[in-house]
């Protein structure tokens, strides 16, 4: 089975601050690699697939990056309707990373 | 309007057997893949079951293969998740969801229901 390691599992950063999530595959999965934004009692969201494509009316401040084994999540400037759980998933065989919850200062 | 609807969950006793439905409309059902998400209270999300559209290829979670099974009626645009043998670990969120590809690969989940509670206790 392929596993995704997240890091960190939390962060804490204030509005405007440019932050960073990573996944590491364990092996080479390409870039089939999509992010998800889910808040707390709602369904997942879907942010970017295939590593780096930004969904249909996802913020521009959310972008990805990575292939093979190392993938990111940036958010450029940190804003509050981002205080979630994110995670990353391989879609090779599905597998998700535990998840990153974004704190605002 | 694209949506998913999840129902049937509940408490039920371990050892116990369930089935979870997720009712579909706003695109055409049968092209899609579908897929089960469970999450634990407090935990990550856990991929369950995969099934392609027209059925040919079922693909299941370790922890759950063997006694849960994916199927979907797709006249009725209706996609389910029949669970035997349920254990206290089954006790989740169950979430369907819509693969984003009609071309016979599989992508990332576009569509997401709102998820159905399963409790498993004595």
């Amino acid at each position: 089975d392929i596993r995704m390691t997240q890091s960190p599992s939390t962060l804490s950063a204030s509005v405007g601050d440019r932050v960073t999530i990573t996944c590491r595959a364990s092996q080479n999965i390409g870039s089939w690699v999509a992010w998800y934004q889910q808040k707390p009692g709602k369904a997942p969201k879907l942010l970017l697939y295939k590593a780096s494509t930004l969904e249909n009316g996802v913020p521009s401040r959310f972008s990805g990056s990575g292939s093979g084994t190392e993938f990111t999540l940036t958010i450029s400037s940190l804003q509050p309707d981002d205080s979630a759980t994110y995670y990353c998933q391989q879609y090779n065989s599905w597998t998700f990373g535990r998840g990153t919850k974004v704190e605002i200062k | 309007q694209l949506q998913l609807v999840e129902s049937g969950g509940g408490v039920v006793q371990p050892w116990g057997s369930l089935r979870l439905s997720c009712a579909a409309s706003g695109f055409i059902f049968r092209d899609y893949s579908m897929h089960w998400v469970r999450q634990a209270p407090g935990k990550w999300l856990e991929w369950v079951a995969t099934i392609s559209p027209d059925e040919s290829n079922r693909y299941y979670a370790d922890s759950v293969k063997g006694r849960f099974t994916v199927s979907r009626d797709n006249p009725r645009n209706t996609l389910y998740l029949e669970m035997l043998g349920l254990r206290a670990e089954d006790t989740a969120v169950y979430f369907c969801a819509k693969d984003r590809d009609s071309g016979g690969y599989y992508d990332a989940f576009d569509y997401w229901g709102q998820g159905t509670l399963v409790t498993v206790s004595s």
